[in-house]
């Protein structure tokens, strides 16, 4: 089957650093993606990792292993305009579809 | 640049009335293009997918007759939710693939609040 799993919700001080994991099945694989996602607005993309290993852009870096079905987002320097949602999406082969996961609400708090 | 436009914002309309959603890519062709609904407090729900020139690919449980999609050009497709009613008011966002590159990114439309009277 395919199934993405994130936590639902986490909370996290302005200033710290913050790790969303994402765990995911699909019956193929071919790449990960993270987005962003504010209350009422449309998803804005942020990574999109492939191969395994870490990607880091700015405050944010992606991490991805393929063997585990694993990939969390770090975000690093927390400011209060980061509190949003986290969408992770995984794309089968084949295809341009996404399999989304629910969506990790993150909360900053001075 | 990879900007994908919505029409309207938002829509207020009446009970069994019917509702066009313009999705356009602003730069680029999409040959490709992806119809989500988003309840509150929900992930995206993909409705369907909208290819051009042929006819759109639905997940399993959305009425197509309901839910008409056209995809006539490379830089435009429409949704439109035909006799509306209250349990349609929803957010639905569109997003497109760039068809001349490779990557496998999706770039989404601002979105459209329905909501149905």
């Amino acid at each position: 089957g395919q199934n993405i799993d994130q936590p639902t919700e986490m909370t996290a001080t302005e200033g710290a650093i913050v790790q969303i994991n994402c765990t995911y099945q699909t019956s193929g694989f071919n790449g990960l993606f993270w987005y962003q996602q504010h209350a009422g607005e449309a998803p804005t993309f942020l990574s999109y990792n492939v191969l395994d290993g870490l990607e880091e852009k700015g405050r944010f870096s992606s991490f991805l292993s393929r063997s585990k079905g694993y990939s969390y987002l770090l975000l690093k320097e927390l400011q209060m305009k980061d509190s949003a949602s986290y969408l992770c999406a995984g794309r089968e082969d084949s295809n341009y579809q996404l399999i989304w996961g629910a969506g990790t609400k993150l909360i900053i708090k001075p | 640049g990879a900007v994908v436009s919505q029409h309207p914002s938002w829509v207020i309309c009446k009970s069994g009335t019917s509702v066009k959603i313009e999705c356009r890519s602003l730069d680029f062709q999409a040959t490709t293009m992806f119809w989500y609904r988003q309840f509150p407090k929900q992930s995206l729900m993909l409705m369907a997918t909208s290819n051009e020139g042929s006819k759109a690919t639905y997940e399993q449980g959305v009425e197509k007759d309901k839910f008409l999609i056209n995809h006539a050009s490379l830089t435009l497709s429409t949704l439109t939710v035909t006799s509306a009613h209250p349990e349609d008011s929803s957010f639905y966002i569109c997003s497109a693939r760039d068809s001349g590159v490779s990557s496998y990114e999706q770039y989404f439309g601002p979105g459209t609040r329905l909501t149905v009277t």
